[in-house]
């Protein structure tokens, strides 16, 4: 596609729920990023992909978040037994390479855990 | 480890006056910069980039930032400012420490009054 896409757009779920959150990044890029912008605060990293290297896992905050990414494609973010803490805005991006290349940032998901 | 800090979380200029939002980084080795900004209701987009190249760089929409390593700043400014430059401006560094892992500040939210 013309850029990176994320869904859902918004998802609402209740506490404990497990979610699926899912990215598709521009044809071709070969690295991912996974992060989460909580209201009124910075971006936080979570995850990143590079090809077929192990993924940097150093952001993710619990062991109930885990990513996975197909090859050099989709990517899904699952947070499990979800709390009201969960709630933020997660945001993807993709760069042909890691390093200084652009990140190019899809329009997120905004999650709300009730 | 790197951080970045933004100067006011808001920032209210008029419609014509000059713009100026303050960033300040640490980073033990050469960081690479950047600032992208958010329009309401749209995805993170690049604004300009510092990549060890000439240290005044010019960005999209008439904005420019310096990177003076004396002060460890990154300040992006813009001459005259338009009612549609109203958006939230993030600064992030990142390094080869860090595998270029993208460290953002909290953003500032950028107000135009007419």
């Amino acid at each position: 596609g013309a850029g990176v896409s994320q869904s859902p757009s918004n998802k609402v779920t209740e506490k404990g729920k497990d979610v699926e959150l899912r990215c598709d990044p521009i044809s071709g890029h070969t690295a991912l990023y996974w992060y989460r912008q909580r209201l009124g605060q910075g971006l936080e990293f979570l995850i990143y992909f590079q090809g077929n290297s192990a993924p940097d896992k150093s952001g993710l905050p619990s062991d109930r978040f885990s990513a996975e990414r197909t090859g050099e494609s989709v990517s899904t973010l699952t947070i499990q037994r979800t709390q009201q803490e969960d709630s933020a805005v997660y945001l993807c991006a993709s760069s042909q390479q890691a390093g200084t290349d652009t990140q190019y940032f899809g329009p997120g998901t905004r999650l709300t855990v009730l | 480890a790197q951080s970045v800090t933004q100067l006011g979380s808001h920032v209210s200029v008029s419609e014509g006056a000059l713009v100026l939002l303050r960033c300040n980084y640490s980073s033990s080795v050469p960081p690479y910069l950047f600032w992208y900004v958010q329009y309401p209701n749209q995805g993170l987009q690049l604004l300009l980039k510092y990549t060890s190249a000439a240290t005044l760089v010019k960005g999209i929409n008439g904005f420019e930032a310096e990177f003076k390593k004396s002060e460890t700043s990154f300040h992006l400014t813009k001459p005259s400012a338009h009612m549609s430059d109203a958006a939230e401006y993030f600064c992030a560094v990142s390094d080869r420490r860090s595998n270029y892992q993208l460290i953002w500040g909290a953003g500032t939210k950028l107000i135009i009054k007419p």
